[in-house]
């Protein structure tokens, strides 16, 4: 079955960076297309952005531009997201998802578990 | 950006009832839209996309309709596991998650 398994809670400094991973299995990798959303503590879902893993491209969301590097190895079948100069306001749970089929990147219907990450000095 | 407005922000209802969440988009989606419903500490599931579309596997009391920029979510005869948060998101230009809605118990 299809299934995407993060790695676990992170804890940085303001100004650091972390780089979460998002490892997949049960389908061919390079294919579906992997959405980056996170939600802040109490707060609503914000998307970070997606990745092609046929061929690498991105797209982010603005308020992250020159922050976030999204990559993939297809090596391991797996995603990740790395955010720089962290800020408390990073502080939320990171998902990584996976579209419901074919030509459906964005209809996320296949998600990770998340990974905290808190940002605190 | 496009932004994405739901309202009401929390909804209580009882048991039976026939719940409906509108989402409104700040410039047409055309029908780019998806439902998720979320329950604490678990991740979104998707419900409806394309507005319209039910995911397979999820109950038909669920229902989606609109295009444009104003869609609405309905469920019918409330169930006790339909208490939870609901997100509309938009994918006709990136992507953008609504502010969300919560279904409490009346």
């Amino acid at each position: 079955q299809v299934l995407l398994v993060q790695s676990g809670g992170e804890v940085r400094k303001p100004g650091a960076s972390v780089k979460v991973s998002c490892k997949t299995s049960g389908f061919a990798f390079n294919i579906f297309g992997i959405t980056w959303v996170r939600q802040a503590p109490g707060q609503g879902l914000e998307w970070l952005g997606w990745i092609s893993t046929y061929n690498g491209n991105t797209k982010y969301a603005q308020k992250l531009q020159g922050r976030v590097t999204m990559t993939t190895d297809t090596s391991t079948n797996t995603a990740y997201m790395e955010l720089r100069n962290l800020r408390s306001d990073d502080t939320a749970v990171y998902y990584c998802a996976r579209g419901r089929g074919n030509y459906a990147d964005y209809e996320l219907g296949y998600w990770g578990q998340g990974s905290l990450v808190t940002v605190s000095s | 950006d496009i932004q994405m407005t739901q309202s009401p922000s929390t909804l209580s209802a009882s048991v039976g009832d026939r719940v409906t969440i509108t989402c409104r988009a700040s410039q047409s989606v055309n029908d780019w839209l998806a439902w998720y419903q979320q329950k604490p500490g678990k991740a979104p599931k998707l419900l409806i996309y394309q507005a319209s579309n039910l995911e397979s596997g999820v109950p038909s009391r669920f229902s989606g309709s609109g295009s444009g920029t104003e869609f609405t979510l309905t469920i019918n005869r409330l169930q006790t596991d339909d208490f939870a948060t609901y997100y509309c998101q938009q994918y006709n230009s990136f992507s953008t998650f609504g502010g969300g809605t919560k279904v409490e118990i009346k």
